[in-house]
């Protein structure tokens, strides 16, 4: 089984100021990680992807994320904020041993970004 | 072009009637999905097509009835819906097994159902 956590339902944090979305993740195996963004009344929109190599993934926006086997994380972070940034940000996971035709996700629970002037 | 279109953006109707979700991408995606969002909420997964056959269906009731006519359409037939049935429904593509088990999945901008 496999299984995501947002600890945070909401994050604030002042423009300019460096953001952290926390996310933890639980797979049988090695995981596949996923962070999307979305805007009210919008689809999901897809940032970035650990997959493998280097834990430190780049993404859209100025979006990254940090893989960290030991701890079982994936946090998204962002140098400074913006206003725009204020979404609904969702981290995915997928188990390596998930070997079927298509991928299926599991999303956590979602953390509500508000960035403040 | 990492595109998906969903028409319409908005439908409202009646527990009697019948309604279809149309969703189509042209980025030669073999994956589809269905997933039902409730307000601030994670998408469930609903279907799943894999090269036009249906690959998962999350024991979702048959009042929910999907249709993959070819690699760039998939459809959502509605019959006899709940009020709880009310949500924002998303479709997403991927490249399926041409993407590995990496596969990232792109999602359109929904439907928001309102069923009365």
């Amino acid at each position: 089984a496999q299984s995501v956590a947002q600890p945070e339902d909401q994050v604030n944090v002042a423009e300019g100021n460096p953001l952290t979305v926390k996310c933890t993740y639980s797979v049988s195996g090695n995981p596949y990680l996923f962070w999307y963004v979305q805007y009210p009344n919008r689809g999901l929109q897809f940032l970035l992807k650990y997959i493998t190599g280097d834990n430190l993934v780049k993404g859209s926006y100025g979006f990254e994320a940090e893989f960290n086997k030991s701890q079982t994380s994936f946090h998204l972070k962002k140098p400074s904020a913006l206003v725009s940034d204020s979404a609904l940000y969702f981290c995915a996971v997928r188990d390596r041993k998930n070997t079927g035709t298509a991928s299926k996700l599991t999303f956590g629970t979602g953390t509500r970004l508000q960035v403040t002037l | 072009d990492t595109e998906v279109t969903q028409t319409p953006k908005h439908l409202v109707m009646g527990m009697t009637n019948k309604k279809s979700l149309k969703c189509e991408q042209h980025m030669g995606h073999r994956a589809m999905y269905w997933y039902k969002q409730k307000a601030k909420k994670p998408p469930e997964l609903m279907f799943v097509y894999s090269y036009e056959k249906l690959s998962i269906n999350e024991s979702v009731p048959s009042r929910f009835s999907p249709e993959c006519p070819n690699s760039s359409l998939l459809n959502l037939h509605l019959h006899a819906l709940q009020p709880e049935d009310s949500a924002l429904y998303l479709c997403a593509s991927s490249k399926g097994l041409a993407g590995g088990p990496g596969d990232t999945q792109y999602f359109g901008p929904g439907t928001r159902l309102t069923v009365l």
